[in-house]
């Protein structure tokens, strides 16, 4: 989708390290998830923004930070806490009605 | 949340109609029926969404039965690009962003063939 940047695409980094994952939207929605994805599985949601400065834990949080300074970016961080980080990684954005999400095109982590 | 199933894949000769079902038995009144679509190493992608009635858009047709317990996604003439995983969900239909609960399955995985 074009009104959400993710980058970069493929990430490699070594166990220990935390690691920041970017997601810029120009679509001016006001929620912003991440979600994670594993080989052959479904989404599962890590954390989500409703508002600037605003944040909730989704179903598998642990391991994981993020902010929202801005309405337009929300950055994830996969800390060393996180015990199984490899992974692809999906930022969506949602107006607040019912209007589906828009995702992007996901960074693929690799920690080895 | 209703819970969804869906076939785990499904074959379609390119040119023809691919008609994909999802069994949401347990769907409640006010909750609404989306469709996504995943092609390989990309972001899911939207295609349509209805409550009971038969919904058309430029991508897709949705048949909603009248008892709202199945519904089929009609992509009328399948295409190599449409090969993607296909996700059927069933989300509330409250204002105020409760489409952040959209949670995907296994989805199915339709392969258009030449």
């Amino acid at each position: 989708d074009g009104g959400i940047t993710q980058s970069p695409k493929y990430l490699f980094r070594k166990e220990g390290q935390n690691v920041t994952l970017s997601c810029e939207q120009n679509l001016n929605h006001d929620a912003m998830y991440w979600y994670r994805q594993d080989p052959g599985q479904g989404l599962r949601l890590i954390y989500y923004s409703q508002i600037v400065n605003d944040f909730q834990k989704g179903d598998i949080a642990e391991g994981y930070s993020v902010s929202r300074e801005k309405k337009e970016s929300f950055p994830l961080t996969v800390t060393s806490a996180q015990k199984n980080p490899t992974a692809f990684y999906l930022c969506a954005t949602g107006d607040r009605d019912l209007s589906p999400l828009h995702f992007g095109n996901g960074t693929r982590l690799t920690v080895t | 949340d209703a819970k969804t199933t869906q076939p785990p894949s499904m074959d379609c000769a390119e040119g023809r109609a691919a008609n994909l079902p999802c069994n949401h038995s347990t769907i409640s009144g006010n909750e609404y029926v989306y469709w996504y679509r995943q092609i390989h190493s990309q972001g899911p992608q939207y295609i349509i969404h209805g409550l009971k009635n038969n919904e058309t858009n430029e991508m897709a047709s949705l048949i909603i039965t009248e008892d709202r317990k199945s519904s089929t996604l009609i992509l009328p003439h399948a295409t190599l690009r449409d090969t993607a995983v296909y996700y059927c969900i069933v989300l509330p239909g409250v204002s105020g962003g409760s489409n952040y609960k959209l949670t995907f399955g296994k989805g199915t995985l339709l392969t258009v063939n030449p």
